[in-house]
């Protein structure tokens, strides 16, 4: 079954550091992966998205992440961050069923900025 | 138009109560979900219509009641909740059913079951 994991709870940063939010996936298929973020009560918006051709993907908000097949890794980064990208950031696997896809959703990590 | 909108975006409602959750999108997307959130948890799928079809029902209890009068539409019936059922109501919906779909989320109803 695909699954995604997501290594750390919690990322505090200050402000304009780089800041990388790890994923790992498991999968026996071909992986559609992705990025959402969710400020505050406020839905999810996407971030980025993975589903083939070159593995440096790049996203709104200057956040980029790198797909990494022999790692199964997704990580996100983004080099300089603003207090603006407080928020929680859940990395996601896309599933095909037989009727219909779903999104299966990591843990979520909650990147806190410090001035 | 690229959003999805949701009403009511708050809710307090009783055990006893009737109501209605509502989801509308108008970018011709053929799929559309309801998510349930939980305080500091990631997103759980509910249900899934798919060309106005339900096509994915997560083992959601039956005072839970999805329907989708049309490609826009997407309405969840709520009955005798429990106080449990208090949390975020997700809506989203994507072009296709195809896992390659992203999904576009609404902001949400928060609900709370008194």
């Amino acid at each position: 079954a695909q699954s995604v994991t997501q290594l750390d709870s919690q990322v505090p940063v200050f402000e304009e550091a780089p800041v990388e939010l790890r994923c790992n996936y498991s999968s026996s298929v071909s992986v559609y992966l992705f990025w959402y973020v969710q400020y505050p009560n406020q839905g999810l918006q996407l971030l980025l998205k993975y589903l083939s051709g070159s593995t440096l993907v790049k996203g709104i908000n200057g956040f980029e992440a790198e797909f990494n097949k022999s790692q199964t890794s997704f990580h996100l980064r983004k080099p300089s961050v603003h207090i603006s990208d407080t928020a929680e950031y859940f990395c996601a696997v896309s599933v095909t069923g037989s009727s219909a896809s779903k999104i299966i959703f990591g843990s979520g990590t909650r990147l806190s900025i410090r001035p | 138009d690229t959003e999805v909108t949701q009403t009511p975006k708050h809710l307090v409602m009783g055990m006893t109560n009737k109501k209605s959750l509502k989801c509308e999108q108008h970018m011709g997307h053929r799929a559309m979900y309801w998510y349930k959130q939980k305080a500091k948890k990631p997103p759980e799928l509910m249900f899934v219509y798919s060309y106005e079809k339900l096509s994915i029902n997560e083992s959601v209890p039956s005072r839970f009641s999805p329907e989708c009068p049309n490609s826009s539409l997407l309405n969840l019936h709520l009955h005798a909740l429990q106080p449990e059922d208090s949390a975020l109501y997700l809506c989203a919906s994507s072009q296709g059913r195809g896992a390659s779909n992203e999904q576009f989320f609404g902001p949400g109803t928060r609900l709370t079951v008194l």
